[in-house]
């Protein structure tokens, strides 16, 4: 069975700090990856997602992931975080042509000015 | 523009009712879903339908039943409601491709059982 690991559960920064949030996960097969964000009180967003290619995905508001395969890891970062990121960050996964998404447990990011 | 709406947002009730949960999509998806996420914010898929049929039902009490009228509305009816199912209930949908898909996520509905 498919699983995602998130290590860090809670992650606190000073604002311009550098960002890196893990997450593993556990498949053999090919798969899609995705990092979601959830602002406070606030529905999921997509942040980036990788299907294949680069495995350096560039997303919004200055995240990246970098897929390593060998590693089954899509860690999510950022060069310098700020306030407004504070929020709940989940790195999913799904099978290749399959519609069931996994989560992983999230990270709260707590961004201090 | 609302690409994923779900009504109501806030729904506070007393355990044994039955109550119902509303998803549109306008994105012209196949396929909804339906999320539980517990208070420790774990995010868990219930069911998925494509094209208005069942693809995919976690193991969810049956006083869970989706229906979806067409493909895109997908509705969650929740009968005999008990403390444990206060959550945050996530609608989603895609659009099947053979690269891969990408779930949009509606605001929430947020269930308070008391």
């Amino acid at each position: 069975a498919q699983s995602v690991s998130q290590h860090n559960h809670h992650v606190i920064l000073s604002e311009a700090a550098s960002l890196e949030l893990g997450c593993n996960y556990s498949y053999g097969g090919t798969v899609n990856l995705f990092w979601y964000v959830q602002y406070p009180g606030q529905h999921l967003q997509l942040l980036l997602k990788y299907f294949s290619g680069d495995p350096l995905v560039k997303g919004i508001k200055g995240f990246e992931a970098e897929f390593i395969k060998s590693k089954f890891s899509f860690n999510l970062r950022k060069p310098s975080v700020q306030w407004s990121d504070t929020a709940e960050y989940f790195c999913a996964v799904n099978a290749r042509n399959t519609d069931k998404l996994i989560f992983g447990t999230g990270t709260r990011l707590q961004v201090f000015p | 523009d609302t690409a994923v709406s779900q009504t109501p947002k806030y729904l506070v009730t007393q355990m044994g009712n039955d109550k119902s949960i509303k998803c549109e999509q306008n994105l012209g998806h196949d396929t909804m879903y339906w999320y539980k996420q517990d208070s420790k914010k774990f995010l868990k898929i219930m069911f998925s339908y494509n094209n208005k049929e069942l693809i995919i039902n976690e193991t969810v009490p049956n006083r869970f039943s989706p229906k979806s009228p067409d493909k895109a509305h997908l509705n969650l009816h929740i009968n005999s409601l008990e403390l444990g199912d206060s959550a945050v209930y996530f609608c989603a949908s895609s659009q099947r491709a053979p690269e891969g898909e990408t779930q949009y996520f509606g605001p929430g509905t947020r269930l308070l059982v008391l």
